[in-house]
């Protein structure tokens, strides 16, 4: 079956980098676009960006535009999220996500705290 | 961006009662609609999808309805497990950014 599973997370300090991946199974990996969205604590569901299926289109919320970089490695079936310049506001859990056609798959999250 | 207003916010209601929630968007998304059911420290819930489609293993007590610009979920008989934070997510196929609802938080009454 579909999995996904999200790792990378942790506790980071305000200004620095992490970067989050997401390994996929069960499933044609470089034939699919993929997102990522964020919750942060008590918060909403917020996307947060996307890859086509052969990473020539991506497209980024205004909030890390600049700051966040969504890549994939199609020979690891990995998904990719490089942070940098870290702030308070990008605490949150990270998921990663696929659609296909109308069915949706999610990872079940990693965390990421931004604390000094 | 097609932005996503549901309502309401917070919903009180008792075991057995019959809940609707309601997503509107900006503009049409046909039936690029998918329902979540979410619970405190966990991963969302899909409940719906394609507007009216229910998720393998979810109950028939939860349904979806709506096309173009306004959806519901129904809950025809509220269960204990019942009492959640409902989503609901625009995934349209034309556009590459998602958009959510802000959450109904479905409270004991």
């Amino acid at each position: 079956q579909v999995q996904l599973v999200e790792s990378g997370g942790g506790v980071v300090q305000p200004g620095r980098s992490l970067r989050l991946s997401c390994a996929a199974s069960g499933f044609s990996f470089s034939m699919y676009t993929l997102h990522w969205v964020r919750q942060a604590p008590g918060r909403g569901l917020e996307w947060v960006a996307f890859i086509s299926y052969d990473a020539t289109s991506r497209y980024y919320a205004d909030s890390v535009k600049g700051r966040f970089t969504i890549s994939r490695d199609n020979s690891k079936d990995t998904l990719f999220l490089e942070m940098n310049s870290l702030t308070l506001d990008d605490t949150a859990m990270y998921y990663c996500a696929r659609r296909d056609g109308y069915n949706l798959n999610w990872g079940q999250g990693t965390l990421v705290s931004v604390s000094s | 961006d097609i932005q996503m207003t549901q309502s309401p916010s917070t919903l009180s209601a008792s075991v057995g009662d019959r809940v609707t929630i309601t997503c509107r968007a900006r503009q049409s998304i046909t039936n690029w609609l998918a329902w979540y059911q979410q619970k405190p420290g966990k991963a969302p819930k899909l409940l719906i999808y394609k507007a009216s489609t229910l998720e393998s293993g979810v109950p028939s007590r939860f349904s979806g309805s709506g096309s173009g610009t306004e959806f519901t979920l129904t809950i025809s008989s509220l269960q204990p497990d019942d009492f959640a934070t409902y989503y609901c997510h625009q995934y349209n196929s034309y556009s590459s950014s998602w958009t959510f609802g802000q959450g109904t938080k479905v409270e004991i009454k």
